[in-house]
This record gives C-alpha cells, structure tokens and sequence, in this order.
C-alpha cells in the first residue's frame, strides 16, 4: 500500500528565505507526482505535476524535483512571501491507476513578514 | 470559468440526522471525486465516478455513506445517520477526459461538516 511522508510538518520562515518541502513515498512505482497548496477554508490548488519519466518542472519562483528510485520529491519555494504562507500537500498516482491519488498530510507553511 | 461548486459550504448538525453534500463539477469533466480530509487521516478518497458511474467506491466508510451522480453535472454525497466521528472536510474533484496522461484533478472549496 503506497504511503506519502512530508517533512516537517509545519515550517515558519521570514520573508525573503528560501525553503525546501520534502515528500517521500513507499512505492516507486508511480505514475506521477503533484504538488498541491490548501488555503484555509478553501479547496487544493494543483501548483505543479511531475510525470515520473521527468526530474524537475519550474513554475516561477517554485521548483518541484523527483527522484523515483528514492521516492523521493522536494519543492523548492525561492524568495518566499507572505502570500506564500499555506499548506503545501503532495499526492503520487500510483502506477497501474489511471486515477487514484494517495495525498500526504501536507506541511504547514507560514512565512512571516 | 467557474470551478468546481460544492454546497453547503458549512454544515451543523446533530448526530443521528441526514445530511447531504452537493457538488456540481467543471462543464465538459466526466470524473468526480468525493474526498474526506481529517487531522488525523488527511486526505482520502471516497469514491470515483466517471461518465456519471460509480466505478471505486472502496473508500466509503460504511453504508452510512451513499453517492450518487445522476447526471453530469451533478453529484451528493449522503450520510444516513450521522455521527459525530463524520466530522470533517469534504472535498469534491472532478476532471476532463483523460488526454496525453495529464489527470489532474480540479478541487471545489470543501464542505466542513460538524455533527454534534
């Protein structure tokens, strides 16, 4: 049964830092991985998708890696700002679905001005 | 565009009473997903339907929970009767036609459901 880590739990930063999010799952055999952000009262917002043939995507200022062999994945947030404060989830599809997500428990980010 | 549209947004109850979910899903998507999300499991799915049929409702605490989607744009989620141990966010997701591998999933705003 595929299980997905993210460490720490919750991350409180000053403005201006850069920070790394980490998620580890149990199976590599994945079809992809996505990073997803959660405001509070609000539904998750698909930040950036991995396929599991590619290393890294960029997207502005975030950059997401994956290493499938160590199940691994980092998302890198440069120059981080206060609008960037949020929970931060990662999911994988696993490999041999063509839908079923299995979502970590997120990282709580607070980046304070 | 409008996005995914659950209601209510918030929902107090008592334990032991009905309570439905509703989720109208992106126009043109043919997946919806309901999902639960709790402190203590985080995200799950709860079931999957895709062209309006229930194809993995493995997630489904218990036949307190019921799905349907009748049509394309239109789905509830329903708990009969519920416990206060139901209390948690609720999630909607629906998503197009798969093409070229890309499944990702739009989220609706959730609803957070409280029984007393």
């Amino acid at each position: 049964k595929q299980e997905v880590t993210q460490i720490p739990a919750a991350l409180s930063v000053p403005e201006g830092e850069n920070l790394v999010l980490n998620c580890s799952f149990t199976d590599s055999a994945i079809y992809n991985l996505q990073w997803f952000r959660q405001d509070p009262g609000k539904g998750l917002t698909s930040l950036l998708l991995i396929q599991s043939s590619q290393r890294e995507q960029t997207s502005g200022r975030l950059n997401a890696s994956l290493d499938k062999s160590s199940g691994r994945s980092t998302l890198y947030i440069a120059a981080s700002q206060p609008g960037d404060s949020a929970t931060y989830l990662c999911a994988v599809r696993n490999g041999g679905s063509n839908y079923k997500l299995t979502f970590g428990k997120g990282t709580l980010l607070t980046v304070n001005p | 565009d409008a996005g995914v549209i659950q209601s209510p947004r918030h929902e107090v109850t008592e334990m032991g009473q009905e309570v439905t979910l509703r989720c109208k899903p992106i126009s043109g998507h043919n997946s919806l997903f309901w999902y639960r999300q709790t402190m203590m499991r985080g995200l799950e799915l709860l079931i999957y339907f895709n062209n309006n049929v229930p194809i993995d409702d493995s997630g489904m605490p218990e036949d307190r929970f019921s799905a349907k989607m009748p049509n394309a744009s239109f789905s509830t989620l329903k708990i009969q009767p519920s416990e206060p141990r139901d209390s948690a966010v609720y999630f909607c997701a629906s998503r197009p036609p798969l093409a070229g591998g890309n499944n990702e999933q739009f989220f609706g705003p959730g609803t957070r459901l409280t029984v007393l």
